[in-house]
Protein backbone atom coordinates (compact mmCIF):
# COMPACT_ATOMS: atom_id res chain seq x y z
CA UNK A 1 0.00 0.00 0.00
CA UNK A 2 0.77 3.40 0.17
CA UNK A 3 3.13 4.89 2.51
CA UNK A 4 2.94 8.29 4.18
CA UNK A 5 6.04 9.57 6.64
CA UNK A 6 5.40 11.52 9.61
CA UNK A 7 8.05 13.08 11.00
CA UNK A 8 9.28 13.46 14.50
CA UNK A 9 7.71 10.45 16.01
CA UNK A 10 8.40 12.04 19.48
CA UNK A 11 8.82 15.36 20.12
CA UNK A 12 9.13 16.87 23.76
CA UNK A 13 9.46 21.49 23.41
CA UNK A 14 9.22 24.33 26.31
CA UNK A 15 6.08 26.54 26.67
CA UNK A 16 6.09 29.07 24.79
CA UNK A 17 7.79 27.53 21.40
CA UNK A 18 7.09 26.42 18.19
CA UNK A 19 7.04 22.78 17.10
CA UNK A 20 7.05 21.51 13.11
CA UNK A 21 5.47 18.32 12.03
CA UNK A 22 6.29 17.13 8.73
CA UNK A 23 4.31 14.56 6.89
CA UNK A 24 4.97 12.93 3.79
CA UNK A 25 3.64 10.75 0.50
CA UNK A 26 6.46 9.06 0.01
CA UNK A 27 5.28 6.88 -2.97
CA UNK A 28 2.32 9.17 -4.64
CA UNK A 29 1.19 12.48 -4.69
CA UNK A 30 -1.23 13.80 -2.78
CA UNK A 31 -3.50 17.34 -3.27
CA UNK A 32 -5.03 16.78 0.33
CA UNK A 33 -3.53 15.96 3.28
CA UNK A 34 -5.34 15.56 6.92
CA UNK A 35 -4.63 16.13 9.74
CA UNK A 36 -5.80 14.49 13.31
CA UNK A 37 -5.44 15.16 16.86
CA UNK A 38 -5.74 12.20 19.25
CA UNK A 39 -5.95 12.72 23.15
CA UNK A 40 -4.96 9.57 25.60
CA UNK A 41 -7.72 6.82 25.51
CA UNK A 42 -10.28 8.85 22.71
CA UNK A 43 -10.86 9.03 19.11
CA UNK A 44 -9.18 11.14 16.17
CA UNK A 45 -10.81 14.21 15.66
CA UNK A 46 -9.70 16.00 12.69
CA UNK A 47 -8.19 19.25 12.41
CA UNK A 48 -7.93 20.74 9.06
CA UNK A 49 -7.55 19.55 5.68
CA UNK A 50 -4.54 20.98 3.69
CA UNK A 51 -4.75 21.51 0.06
CA UNK A 52 -1.91 22.16 -2.25
CA UNK A 53 -1.02 25.70 -3.39
CA UNK A 54 -3.66 27.17 -1.42
CA UNK A 55 -5.10 27.63 2.43
CA UNK A 56 -6.16 25.04 4.86
CA UNK A 57 -9.56 24.61 5.59
CA UNK A 58 -9.74 23.77 9.80
CA UNK A 59 -12.45 22.39 11.60
CA UNK A 60 -14.79 24.28 13.92
CA UNK A 61 -12.94 25.23 17.34
CA UNK A 62 -9.44 24.40 15.73
CA UNK A 63 -7.12 27.83 16.01
CA UNK A 64 -5.61 28.88 12.44
CA UNK A 65 -3.02 30.95 13.72
CA UNK A 66 -1.97 28.32 16.59
CA UNK A 67 -2.34 25.63 14.70
CA UNK A 68 -0.44 26.43 10.69
CA UNK A 69 -0.48 24.59 8.17
CA UNK A 70 1.47 24.35 4.67
CA UNK A 71 1.21 22.44 2.06
CA UNK A 72 3.69 23.77 -0.31
CA UNK A 73 4.39 20.55 -2.42
CA UNK A 74 2.43 17.60 -3.80
CA UNK A 75 4.64 15.01 -1.14
CA UNK A 76 4.76 17.42 1.81
CA UNK A 77 1.83 18.73 4.01
CA UNK A 78 3.25 20.70 7.68
CA UNK A 79 1.48 21.35 11.05
CA UNK A 80 3.09 24.14 13.19
CA UNK A 81 2.06 23.77 16.56
CA UNK A 82 3.02 27.62 17.54
CA UNK A 83 3.78 29.19 21.08
CA UNK A 84 2.84 25.45 22.53
CA UNK A 85 0.94 24.92 26.34
CA UNK A 86 0.74 22.23 27.99
CA UNK A 87 -2.69 21.42 27.23
CA UNK A 88 -1.41 21.13 23.25
CA UNK A 89 0.33 17.77 24.38
CA UNK A 90 -1.18 14.84 22.58
CA UNK A 91 -0.95 13.10 19.34
CA UNK A 92 -0.88 14.07 16.46
CA UNK A 93 -1.24 12.12 13.36
CA UNK A 94 -1.58 12.83 9.53
CA UNK A 95 -2.96 10.89 6.57
CA UNK A 96 -3.24 10.84 2.89
CA UNK A 97 -4.57 9.16 0.20
CA UNK A 98 -3.88 8.79 -4.16
CA UNK A 99 -6.14 8.96 -6.10
CA UNK A 100 -9.80 10.32 -6.13
CA UNK A 101 -11.54 7.03 -6.17
CA UNK A 102 -12.59 6.77 -2.27
CA UNK A 103 -11.13 3.60 -1.21
CA UNK A 104 -8.98 3.98 1.88
CA UNK A 105 -6.94 6.33 3.99
CA UNK A 106 -3.19 6.37 4.48
CA UNK A 107 -1.70 7.41 8.22
CA UNK A 108 1.66 8.51 8.66
CA UNK A 109 2.92 6.65 12.01
CA UNK A 110 2.21 10.02 14.65
CA UNK A 111 3.63 12.20 16.44
CA UNK A 112 3.63 12.17 20.63
CA UNK A 113 3.68 15.90 21.27
CA UNK A 114 4.54 16.51 25.23
CA UNK A 115 5.24 20.65 26.08
CA UNK A 116 6.36 21.06 29.16
CA UNK B 1 -19.27 15.77 16.16
CA UNK B 2 -18.10 11.96 15.86
CA UNK B 3 -20.32 10.13 13.92
CA UNK B 4 -19.00 6.34 14.70
CA UNK B 5 -20.05 4.72 18.53
CA UNK B 6 -17.98 1.66 19.10
CA UNK B 7 -19.39 -0.56 21.82
CA UNK B 8 -17.92 -2.20 23.75
CA UNK B 9 -15.21 0.27 25.22
CA UNK B 10 -13.44 -2.48 25.61
CA UNK B 11 -13.20 -5.83 25.19
CA UNK B 12 -10.55 -8.75 27.27
CA UNK B 13 -10.89 -12.18 25.25
CA UNK B 14 -8.29 -14.87 25.69
CA UNK B 15 -6.65 -16.16 22.52
CA UNK B 16 -8.71 -18.25 19.80
CA UNK B 17 -12.14 -16.57 21.04
CA UNK B 18 -13.68 -14.21 18.34
CA UNK B 19 -14.06 -10.76 19.13
CA UNK B 20 -16.88 -8.49 18.02
CA UNK B 21 -16.99 -5.24 17.93
CA UNK B 22 -19.94 -2.80 17.05
CA UNK B 23 -20.26 0.83 15.59
CA UNK B 24 -23.60 2.71 14.72
CA UNK B 25 -23.25 5.86 12.94
CA UNK B 26 -26.23 9.00 12.46
CA UNK B 27 -25.98 10.21 9.08
CA UNK B 28 -26.13 8.74 6.04
CA UNK B 29 -22.92 7.07 4.35
CA UNK B 30 -21.55 5.95 0.98
CA UNK B 31 -18.91 3.67 2.74
CA UNK B 32 -17.51 3.21 6.31
CA UNK B 33 -14.09 1.38 6.94
CA UNK B 34 -12.73 -0.13 10.41
CA UNK B 35 -9.15 0.85 11.13
CA UNK B 36 -6.44 -0.36 14.13
CA UNK B 37 -4.67 1.70 16.11
CA UNK B 38 -1.19 -0.01 18.01
CA UNK B 39 -0.97 2.07 21.19
CA UNK B 40 0.94 5.23 20.57
CA UNK B 41 1.06 4.37 16.34
CA UNK B 42 -0.78 5.58 13.35
CA UNK B 43 -3.93 4.11 12.05
CA UNK B 44 -4.08 1.05 9.97
CA UNK B 45 -6.74 0.32 7.08
CA UNK B 46 -8.60 -3.35 7.83
CA UNK B 47 -11.43 -3.29 5.69
CA UNK B 48 -14.33 -0.61 3.97
CA UNK B 49 -17.04 -2.25 3.31
CA UNK B 50 -19.89 0.02 0.41
CA UNK B 51 -23.05 1.41 1.62
CA UNK B 52 -24.87 -1.19 -0.74
CA UNK B 53 -22.69 -4.21 0.56
CA UNK B 54 -23.88 -6.20 3.45
CA UNK B 55 -21.49 -8.23 4.55
CA UNK B 56 -17.52 -8.09 3.52
CA UNK B 57 -14.57 -10.59 4.61
CA UNK B 58 -11.06 -10.06 4.58
CA UNK B 59 -8.67 -12.88 6.23
CA UNK B 60 -9.81 -13.55 10.00
CA UNK B 61 -11.93 -10.25 9.63
CA UNK B 62 -16.04 -10.13 9.03
CA UNK B 63 -17.59 -6.89 8.35
CA UNK B 64 -21.22 -6.19 8.44
CA UNK B 65 -23.54 -3.04 8.01
CA UNK B 66 -26.76 -2.56 8.25
CA UNK B 67 -27.68 1.04 6.32
CA UNK B 68 -31.47 0.62 7.93
CA UNK B 69 -29.61 0.31 11.63
CA UNK B 70 -27.00 3.01 10.50
CA UNK B 71 -24.96 0.29 12.54
CA UNK B 72 -21.97 -1.75 11.49
CA UNK B 73 -19.98 -4.68 13.26
CA UNK B 74 -16.28 -5.84 12.96
CA UNK B 75 -15.78 -9.82 13.64
CA UNK B 76 -12.17 -11.22 14.35
CA UNK B 77 -12.16 -15.01 14.46
CA UNK B 78 -9.44 -17.27 16.19
CA UNK B 79 -8.21 -14.47 17.62
CA UNK B 80 -4.47 -13.49 18.57
CA UNK B 81 -2.35 -11.86 21.62
CA UNK B 82 -0.99 -9.87 18.20
CA UNK B 83 -4.30 -8.45 17.59
CA UNK B 84 -4.33 -6.65 20.65
CA UNK B 85 -5.18 -2.76 19.67
CA UNK B 86 -7.53 -0.26 19.51
CA UNK B 87 -9.94 -0.66 16.64
CA UNK B 88 -11.94 2.46 15.04
CA UNK B 89 -15.14 2.58 12.68
CA UNK B 90 -14.79 6.03 10.07
CA UNK B 91 -17.19 7.28 8.03
CA UNK B 92 -16.03 9.73 5.52
CA UNK B 93 -16.78 13.21 5.99
CA UNK B 94 -16.03 14.76 2.73
CA UNK B 95 -13.23 13.08 0.54
CA UNK B 96 -10.87 11.21 2.45
CA UNK B 97 -11.31 12.96 5.17
CA UNK B 98 -12.91 10.29 8.13
CA UNK B 99 -14.87 10.82 11.29
CA UNK B 100 -13.93 8.21 13.63
CA UNK B 101 -15.74 6.07 16.65
CA UNK B 102 -14.96 6.49 19.67
CA UNK B 103 -12.86 2.98 19.25
CA UNK B 104 -13.03 -0.14 20.64
CA UNK B 105 -10.02 -1.31 23.12
CA UNK B 106 -9.23 -4.89 22.36
CA UNK B 107 -6.96 -7.16 24.63
CA UNK B 108 -6.41 -10.37 23.85
CA UNK B 109 -4.19 -12.65 26.56
CA UNK B 110 -2.36 -15.75 25.89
Amino acid sequence: GAVVSQHPSRVICKSGTSVKIECRSLDFQATTMFWYRQFPKQSLMLMATSNEGSKATYEQGVEKDKFLINHASLTLSTLTVTSAHPEDSSFYICSAAPGTAVTEAFFGQGTRLTVV
Amino acid sequence: SQQGEEDPQALSIQEGENATMNCSYKTSINNLQWYRQNSGRGLVHLILIRSNEREKHSGRLRVTLDTSKKSSSLLITASRAADTASYFCATALSGYALNFGKGTSLLVTP
